[in-house]
């Protein structure tokens, strides 16, 4: 069966630092995979999302990039961190057109 | 903007009892609808899904109706149970290899025992 991991699962860090957030995906190949991020009390808003290694599209401006350095790999980085990047980030997968996205438990981040 | 949105965005149902939780969608050509649940602290769950070329679709003690002539998709939970409160998320996708979502605001479900 397929699974997906995400880590930390919550990151306390201060502004201006770095960040990494790593997903991985077991169970499958040439998923898609996502990132979105969650504000409180809100839907999902689509960040990032990736078809093959490599392969980024954005679907918002903002300070944050992504990567794909592997087949199941999907990692989300910011250089300089701002306050207005607090929030609940997920990772998901799918096998593509009209199936399911599937989520990982996220990662609780917060900016002082 | 957002094609997706919910009628409630709170539900408050005794245990026992059925729950429908409703969403509009506004594109037309959407042609694949799913529901998720959310529980605190948690990533969404996939519920159930559905294609355009259906109307309704049933799961173990879930159902999701589909009215594209109104751009409807409910989600019915049979005989709820307090483990059911979470809140719950439709999601829409038109097309498109990436397989992209559109989700809606959400329902918190309030099971009361």
């Amino acid at each position: 069966s397929q699974t997906i991991h995400q880590w930390p699962a919550t990151l306390v860090q201060p502004v201006g630092s770095p960040l990494s957030l790593e997903c991985t995906v077991e169970g499958t190949s040439n998923p898609n995979l996502y990132w979105y991020r969650q504000a409180a009390g809100r839907g999902l808003q689509l960040l990032f999302y990736s078809v093959g290694i490599g392969q980024i599209s954005s679907e918002v401006p903002q300070n944050l990039s992504a990567s794909r350095p592997q087949d199941r790999q999907f990692i989300l980085s910011s250089k300089k961190l701002l306050l207005s990047d607090s929030g609940f980030y997920l990772c998901a997968w799918s096998r593509g057109e009209s199936q399911p996205q599937h989520f990982g438990d996220g990662t609780r981040l917060s900016i002082l | 903007g957002e094609s997706v949105g919910l009628h409630l965005p709170t539900l408050s149902v005794q245990e026992g009892d059925n729950s429908i939780i409703n969403c509009a969608y506004s594109n037309s050509a959407s042609d694949y609808f799913i529901w998720y649940k959310q529980e605190s602290g948690k990533g969404p769950q996939f519920i159930i899904d559905i294609r355009s070329n259906m109307d309704k679709r049933q799961g173990q003690r879930v159902t999701v109706l589909l009215n594209k002539t109104v751009k409807h998709l409910s989600l019915q939970i049979a005989a709820t149970q307090p483990g059911d409160s979470a809140v719950y998320f439709c999601a829409e996708n038109f097309g498109g290899s990436q397989g992209n979502l559109i989700f809606g605001k959400g329902t918190k479900l309030s099971v009361k025992p």
